[in-house]
């Protein structure tokens, strides 16, 4: 089946570091997301992203349709910034998402 | 507005009862879906609703009983539920199930004793 997978699967940074979180995904996506879900479970929409880079303040992101990958940007780490971020896929138009396994950052004062 | 509702918030229940979750959405979306996500792991699909009927069902056991009212209202009934069913479900719209954003509401924390 498909599969979407997410690197590094841990991650701790200092306050004020700056991150790369990747996602490989093993067909061609037509709906990228990336989601950060925080300790209360709310998953919170950071970019919706098929292809091309967008920015966010001090997040960004590029997805690479054709190499099949999607990299989130974290600069200027802060300690809200703690939590899971998952990528999630669409590869039909019945609407199923299908979501990495996550990566679980913690920043640290 | 992107804001999905959903209530209650937390819920314990025993193995012979009857609850349901609800979901709302007011972005006028005409696709709704229920995930379901078990500790340390990622969501995974149960159903998704299309322009108010059901048009997938992930193989979810009978013990769950989706319902979508009108095209703002997604409940889910829960009936007969065993303990490793205990999970956080979210419920999820878009405008519909092309390939759209997907926007989830802040799900309900479910505990099944």
């Amino acid at each position: 089946g498909i599969q979407v997978e997410q690197s590094p699967p841990d991650l701790i940074l200092q306050e004020g570091a700056n991150s790369t979180l990747r996602c490989n995904f093993s067909d061609s996506v037509n709906n990228l997301q990336w989601f950060h879900q925080n300790p209360w479970g709310q998953l919170i929409n950071l970019f919706y992203i098929p292809s091309g880079t967008k920015q966010n303040g001090r997040l960004s992101a590029t997805t690479v349709a054709t190499e099949r990958y999607s990299l989130l940007y974290i600069s200027s780490s802060q300690t809200t910034d703690s939590g899971v971020y998952f990528c999630a896929g669409n590869y039909n138009q019945g609407g199923k998402l299908i979501f990495g396994q996550g990566t679980e950052l913690s920043v640290k004062p | 507005d992107t804001e999905v509702t959903q209530t209650p918030k937390h819920l314990v229940m025993g193995m012979t009862n009857k609850k349901s979750l609800k979901c709302e959405q007011h972005m006028g979306h005409r696709a709704m879906y229920w995930y379901k996500q078990k500790a340390k792991k990622p969501p995974e699909l149960m159903f998704v609703y299309s322009y108010e009927k059901l048009s997938i069902n992930e193989s979810v056991p009978s013990r769950f009983s989706p319902e979508c009212p009108n095209s703002s209202l997604l409940n889910l009934h829960l009936h007969a539920l065993q303990p490793e069913d205990s999970a956080l479900y979210l419920c999820a719209s878009s405008q519909d199930v092309g390939f759209r954003e997907q926007y989830f509401g802040p799900g309900t924390r479910l505990t099944v004793t």
